[in-house]
């Protein structure tokens, strides 16, 4: 099936400090991948989409000069957050959808757990 | 507007027991729906899909799903639920294509499980 990978798993960063989450899909290409965030206890909640080759679109009261994205390959694609603040702190996840899988289908990564100190 | 109501915010049953979650949609158009299940601190594990035909789905762990679309719901069901069931499920949809447009998901329902 189609694996999609997040590193790192778990960061720790100082309040201020910019922090970047990695999303690779391992064995497709990935021509849109999305990120979402989930606060404990919470659902997830779309943050940005990501087309390969194309600035990001960002959700409605999504900072995107706080939270950059880029998708410049088929299989990478990074949020990288500037500036992070406790509030940030929160699980990331990102998922993946493109060519050679089912169209109707995208496969998630494991998420990443990011504490703002 | 899409949106997924999960009425249960925690369900509580007993190992061996059946157990249904419930997920009701509102969607424009033909919706893909999904459940997914989610351990703590881990990411999400599809169960199970709904694109078309069959209204009754199969999914992983013994899981399956109706889609009713007079009822506008996609419960999800297991006849005989074990500790290792524990878990946070959410029910999602999505349009037609999905792998392009993003889901949007429900609540959660967090699934406890007692001997």
């Amino acid at each position: 099936g189609a694996v999609v990978s997040q590193h790192p798993s778990r960061v720790i960063c100082k309040s201020g400090t910019s922090v970047k989450i990695e999303c690779r899909s391992l064995d497709f290409q990935a021509t849109t991948m999305f990120w979402y965030r989930q606060f404990p206890k919470q659902s997830l909640m779309l943050m940005a989409t990501s087309n390969e080759g194309s600035k990001a679109t960002y959700e409605q009261g999504v900072e995107k000069d706080k939270f950059l994205i880029n998708h410049a390959s088929l299989t990478l694609s990074t949020l990288t957050v500037t500036s992070a603040h406790p509030e940030d702190s929160s699980f990331y996840i990102c998922s993946a959808s493109g060519q050679g899988i089912s169209r109707d289908e995208q496969f998630f990564g494991p998420g990443t757990r990011l504490t703002v100190l | 507007a899409q949106s997924v109501t999960q009425p249960d915010i925690h369900i509580t049953v007993s190992e061996g027991a059946s157990l249904e979650l419930r997920c009701n949609y509102s969607y424009g158009a033909t919706p893909y729906l999904f459940w997914y299940v989610q351990s703590p601190g881990q990411g999400l594990q599809l169960l199970l899909k709904y694109f078309s035909g069959d209204t009754l789905v199969q999914g992983i762990k013994g899981f399956e799903a109706e889609f009713k679309r007079s009822q506008s719901s996609f419960n999800l069901r297991k006849p005989s639920v074990h500790w290792s069931d524990a878990a946070e499920y959410f029910c999602a949809v999505g349009a037609q294509n999905s792998g392009n447009t993003p889901l949007v998901f429900g609540k959660g329902t967090r699934l406890s499980v007692i001997a």
